[in-house]
This record gives C-alpha cells, sequence and structure tokens, in this order.
C-alpha cells in the first residue's frame, strides 16, 4: 500500500480480555516496528522484526504481549489478560532495511476499561 | 537519565518567530531522526540524519556528532506548524529508535 496502515484505530475493550492489533507495512519493507505511547511521553520499543523473525523483542514489557510477522509483511501484536494499564496508542512503522528512514502508521489507540 | 533529553518540553510562540529544539543523547549511534506528531497520533519523519546539517523547506537540521547534540530550526514560523516534535536516535549496533520525550511547539497567529 502507499503508506503503513494500522487497524483498528480504536479499540476499547474490558480488563482482561485479549486483543489484536494489525500493521500492514509499505509493501517491500523488510524491517517493521512496534511502538507504545502512553498519554504526554514519547514512543517506547516494543518489538522489531527483520523478515518473519523478531530480531530484537527486548521491549515487549511482560509475557502478557507477543507479536508475530509469518509471511514477513503483516504483522500482529496480540495482548493477552489486558490490563488498564496497557492503555496506549499502539504505533507501528516499517522501513526498507532497518538503516533507512522509518515510517510510521496512524497508530492504534487502545483503551482497557 | 533518560538516553535521549529535548528541550524544551513546552515551547509557545508568535507566528514568524525562529524555533529552535535541542536534542542531547549519552549514547553512541548511527542516526537521529527528528519526527513531527501532529494531534491524532500520527507521527511523520523530517529527517534523518548522522553527520552534518539538512535543509528542507523551511525546517533545518543539525547534528554535532562529537557534542551528542542536534537541532531542529523552523524559520518563518507558522500556526500550522503547531504539533509536537520528536527526537529519536538509532543506537549503534542496534535497531530499532530510542524516542525522547518530544517538544510541544505553538504557534500563535
Amino acid at each position: 500500500g502507499a503508506g503503513v496502515s494500522q487497524t483498528p484505530s480504536n479499540k476499547v475493550t474490558e480488563k482482561g480480555k485479549y486483543v489484536e492489533l494489525r500493521c500492514d507495512p509499505i509493501s517491500g519493507h523488510t524491517a517493521l516496528y512496534w511502538y507504545r505511547q502512553s498519554l504526554g511521553q514519547g514512543p517506547e520499543f516494543l518489538i522489531y522484526f527483520q523478515g518473519t523473525g523478531a530480531a530484537d523483542d527486548s521491549g515487549l514489557p511482560n509475557d502478557r504481549f507477543f507479536a508475530v510477522r509469518p509471511e514477513g509483511s503483516v504483522s500482529t501484536l496480540k495482548i493477552q489478560r489486558t490490563e488498564r494499564g496497557d492503555s496506549a496508542v499502539y504505533l507501528c512503522a516499517s522501513s526498507l532495511t532497518g538503516k533507512t528512514e522509518a515510517f510510521f502508521g496512524q497508530g492504534t489507540r487502545l483503551t482497557v476499561v | 537519565k533518560n538516553e535521549v533529553e529535548q528541550s524544551p518540553q513546552n515551547l509557545t510562540a508568535q507566528e514568524g518567530e525562529f524555533i529552535t529544539i535541542n536534542c542531547s543523547y549519552s549514547v553512541g549511534i548511527s542516526a537521529l531522526h527528528w519526527l513531527q506528531q501532529h494531534p491524532g497520533g500520527g507521527i511523520v519523519s523530517l529527517f534523518m540524519l548522522s553527520s552534518g546539517k539538512k535543509k528542507h523547506g523551511r525546517l533545518i537540521a543539525t547534528i554535532n556528532i562529537q557534542e551528542k547534540h542536534s537541532s531542529l530550526h523552523i524559520t518563518a514560523s507558522h500556526p500550522r506548524d503547531s504539533a509536537v516534535y520528536i527526537c529519536a536516535v538509532v543506537r549503534g549496533g542496534a535497531d530499532g529508535l530510542t524516542f525522547g520525550k518530544g517538544t510541544h511547539l505553538i504557534i500563535q497567529p
């Protein structure tokens, strides 16, 4: 596609539920990143994919968070047993190689009530 | 201490003023990004630089690798420049971005 697409744009879920957030990167971009941004803060790194593999998942806060990119294109960020503290904007970015300019999606605003 | 520090955190200026936003970092980097974020969350990459200076329209970005410092300048500022400006670095040997907390800029007409 023309840009990085994230769906849904907004998600409200109840505490304890499972959610999936989707990122569709720019076609041909091998690098894909997930970030989380809380209100008033800069984004924080969660996980980086190079192709299908997670090259760096050191930013995932705990084992409730998991991400996949099975075919090296679309990625899904999965959050189990959501907590109110998970409420944030989840941003996805892609770049051609990982060392080039990153392009960001519009983000998914997750609200856990 | 954060690895990437920005100043000021908030800046309000009048239309036409020359704006400077500063970024200091404490780690070795391979590149530095300046990003613009408007209300609603969308982030746009303004510059990616690893040395020297880049200019695009009214925006100028500079970096001093020895001093671990970068500046973003806006000339002839306009209310549409109002946004959060974020500095982010690519740490040497790593991938992914480490972000500053952003500078919230408001340009008043």
